[in-house]
């Protein structure tokens, strides 16, 4: 059985860092493009970031560029993001997703998402 | 904005059937880019409900279909329950923005 399991999110003054981790289990995690997508309270879905299996290759959209860093483990299974120099607008659950292959394809396994809440 | 666009909401009744839409631009869903619809009811994670345009995951009833030309793609649900009741977005990719794009989610409510 697949298990996408995010953790790491809590709450952190603007202009501060965090590290969102993702362990997933029940498939070949190296051979997979990893994401992470997230959702503002009452908002709908927005693709944050993508990497490929070996890690060799990363993607951001234009609203974290410079600021979250992808990367993946892949001897522990797990994709992370660091989150830095955070802002309000960066307030959102953040869930991890397996792409069905490359990163033009579906997400086909997500987590429960961790919830990230950028405040004074 | 979202670079793909849905309608905000449909409804309809039960046993009905319901379309909803997904526009794109010619960088992504008019590039040739595969279309892929999630479900997401309250509370919970998306879940993938189709790919590729019009493939079903093991699992998703086949009350529901997908199709796609040009830049428009389009999820039907014929036989509508209420457990249908959920946000519905479509999700491209998009070759300016090298990366995943999704559309603004559409509500679907059972009446």
């Amino acid at each position: 059985e697949v298990q996408v399991v995010e953790s790491g999110g809590g709450l952190v003054q603007p202009g501060g860092s965090l590290r969102l981790s993702c362990e997933v289990s029940g498939f070949t995690f190296s051979s997979y493009a990893m994401s992470w997508v997230r959702q503002a309270p009452g908002k709908g879905l927005e693709w944050v970031s993508g990497i490929s299996g070996s890690g060799g290759s990363t993607y951001y959209a234009d609203s974290v560029k410079g600021r979250f860093t992808i990367s993946r483990d892949n001897s522990k299974n797990t994709l992370y993001l660091q989150m830095n120099s955070l802002r309000a607008e960066d307030t959102a659950a953040y869930y991890c997703a397996s792409y069905m292959t490359t990163v033009t394809t579906s997400f086909d396994c997500w987590g429960q998402g961790t919830l990230v809440t950028v405040s004074s | 904005q979202s670079v793909v666009t849905q309608p905000p909401s449909v409804s309809g009744a039960p046993g009905q059937r319901v379309t909803i839409s997904c526009t794109g631009s010619s960088s992504n869903t008019g590039a040739g880019y595969d279309v892929h619809w999630y479900q997401q009811l309250p509370g919970t994670a998306p879940k993938l409900l189709m790919y590729g345009n019009n493939n079903r995951p093991s699992g998703v009833p086949d009350r529901f279909s997908g199709s796609k030309s040009g830049t428009s793609a389009s999820l039907a649900i014929s036989g509508l329950q209420a457990e249908d009741e959920a946000d519905y977005y479509c999700q491209s990719y998009d070759s300016s923005l090298s990366g995943s794009v999704f559309g603004g989610g559409t509500k679907l409510t059972v009446l």
